[in-house]
């Protein structure tokens, strides 16, 4: 199955700055790659998404990327507030109903 | 709208016992799903229903069966709790295929099973 390898694991950033999380993916087939922000205690939810026919994707300050050669995609959140502080998750699929998650980047906004 | 409700949220088991989750959803989704979520492994999705009288395995279904008598309700349930199943139990509907449509999580449920 697909196999999707997130990192970094933490990521501590002052605010204002940038971050950025990165996602590798194995199953070349995959063609769907959501992002979800889980703040502490709650649900997941999606922030952005992108298709595999689309190289890069802008929502206000997030942007996802997307390689396909190199099987890698990421997020990037510009101007960090402390209300980015979460964990992020970056996921993959093929099509075939299964998203496959990423382990999680717990990020940290210092004020 | 409620979206996605969960009960229950907290539950402590023994091991052995049996218990059910239940989810709900009121935004007539046809897809729905089952996760947990444990600690640097991210989520992973254990059954999961492409539609009412429909369920199939996920990634991590051993120890887990599912129900989905009805088309806004997906069932977990737990024959024989063990440790292992200790977890944050989420479930998800989603209006397309999971892969290309948003999913709307619940709340969560915390499973102890001790």
């Amino acid at each position: 199955g697909e196999n999707v390898e997130q990192h970094p694991s933490t990521l501590s950033v002052q605010e204002g700055d940038s971050a950025v999380i990165k996602c590798t993916y194995s199953d070349s087939a995959s063609n769907y790659f959501p992002w979800y922000k889980q703040e502490l205690g709650k649900r997941p939810q999606l922030i952005i998404d992108i298709r595999s026919n689309v190289g890069e994707k802008k929502d206000q300050r997030i942007a996802v990327t997307l390689n396909k050669t190199a099987k890698h995609f990421s997020l990037h959140i510009t101007e960090t507030q402390p209300e980015d502080s979460a964990v992020y998750f970056c996921a993959a699929s093929r099509g075939d109903y299964k998203l496959s998650f990423g382990a999680g980047t717990t990020v940290t906004v210092r004020a | 709208n409620a979206g996605v409700t969960q009960t229950p949220k907290f539950r402590v088991l023994k091991t052995g016992q049996s218990m059910t989750l239940l989810c709900a959803q009121d935004m007539n989704h046809e897809y729905m799903y089952w996760y947990r979520q444990d600690p640097g492994m991210g989520l992973r999705l254990i059954h999961y229903s492409v539609g009412e009288g429909t369920t199939a395995k996920g990634e991590v279904p051993d120890g887990y069966n599912v129900s989905r008598l009805k088309k806004q309700n997906f069932l977990l349930g737990l024959e024989s709790a063990a440790p292992s199943q200790t977890s944050v139990y989420f479930c998800a509907s989603s209006r397309l295929a999971g892969d290309t449509g948003e999913l709307f999580f619940g709340e969560g449920s915390r499973l102890t099973v001790l």
